[in-house]
C-alpha cells in the first residue's frame, strides 16, 4: 500500500519561506486519479486544508492561503512539495500530506504521512 | 466555508461501550462527508466516506449515517484501539473543503 513521508525544516524564520517535501512509496505519483495534498494543524485546533496539485500540474489552494502558496511536483523522485511564503507565528503547525481520492475539487483522503512539526520563530 | 461542527469535544466511555459521534454542517452538504481516526504520532486513518461506506479494511462496528447536515459516526462496541481523536471532513462542489474540530474519544 502507498506510504507518505513528510520532511522538511522543523524551524523556519518569520518572514521566510516555509518548504516541505512529501515522499510517496508504494506506488507511483503518476499513476491513477489522485490529488497530492498537503493538510496543516496548529496546536489545539482543528485540520485546515492547504491546498493540492493533479498530475496534470493542475493545482487548487484554500483561498485563505493562495496568495502565500504553490505546491509542486516532481514524478522523477515520485514527491510533491509545499512552499509557503512570508511565514509568521500563526502558520506554526504540523504539517500532512495526503493523498486524495475522488473528484478535482471534492475528495477524500485514504492515505496520510504522520505529519511533521513547523515552529516559525525567530 | 463550510463549517463542520463535532460534538461533544470529547467522550469518555469504556471499552465495550457504544460511542455516538455528531458532526453537523454549516449548510447542506448532501452526503459529502468522511470520517478520520487520528491517533497521535500516527497517520489519520480514513473510516467512512460519503456518510455510510466503509473504507478498506475498516471493522464493522464503524458506521457512519446522516444526509444533509446532520451525521453521526457510531461505535457499536469499543475496542481498546479505538481511544483516539475522530475527525469529520466534507467535500461538498459548493465550497472549499474543510474539517471538524474532532471528538475525542478517551477511556473512562
Amino acid at each position: 500500500q502507498v506510504q507518505l513521508q513528510e520532511s522538511g525544516p522543523g524551524l523556519v524564520k518569520p518572514s521566510q519561506t516555509l518548504s516541505l517535501t512529501c515522499t510517496v512509496s508504494g506506488g507511483s505519483i503518476s499513476s491513477g486519479v489522485y490529488y497530492w495534498t498537503w493538510i496543516r494543524q496548529p496546536a489545539g485546533k482543528g485540520l485546515e486544508w492547504i491546498g493540492r496539485i493533479y498530475i496534470s500540474g493542475s493545482t487548487n489552494y484554500n483561498p485563505s492561503l493562495k496568495s502565500r502558496v504553490t505546491i509542486s511536483l516532481d514524478t522523477s523522485k515520485n514527491q510533491f512539495s509545499l512552499k509557503l511564503n512570508s511565514v509568521t507565528a500563526a502558520d506554526t503547525a504540523v504539517y500532512f500530506c495526503a493523498r486524495g481520492v475522488g473528484a478535482p475539487n471534492q475528495y477524500y483522503f485514504d492515505s496520510w504521512g504522520r505529519g511533521t512539526l513547523v515552529t516559525v520563530s525567530s | 466555508e463550510i463549517v463542520l461542527t463535532q460534538s461533544p469535544a470529547t467522550l469518555s466511555l469504556s471499552p465495550g461501550e457504544r460511542a455516538t459521534l455528531s458532526c453537523r454542517a454549516s449548510q447542506s452538504i448532501s452526503y459529502y462527508i468522511a470520517w478520520y481516526q487520528h491517533k497521535p504520532g500516527q497517520a489519520p486513518r480514513l473510516l467512512i466516506y460519503d456518510a455510510s461506506n466503509r473504507a478498506t479494511g475498516i471493522p464493522a462496528r464503524f458506521s457512519g449515517s446522516g444526509s444533509g447536515t446532520d451525521f453521526t459516526l457510531t461505535i457499536s462496541s469499543l475496542e481498546p484501539e479505538d481511544f483516539a481523536v475522530y475527525y469529520c471532513q466534507q467535500r461538498s462542489i459548493w465550497a472549499p473543503l474543510t474539517f471538524g474540530g474532532g471528538t475525542k474519544v478517551e477511556i473512562k
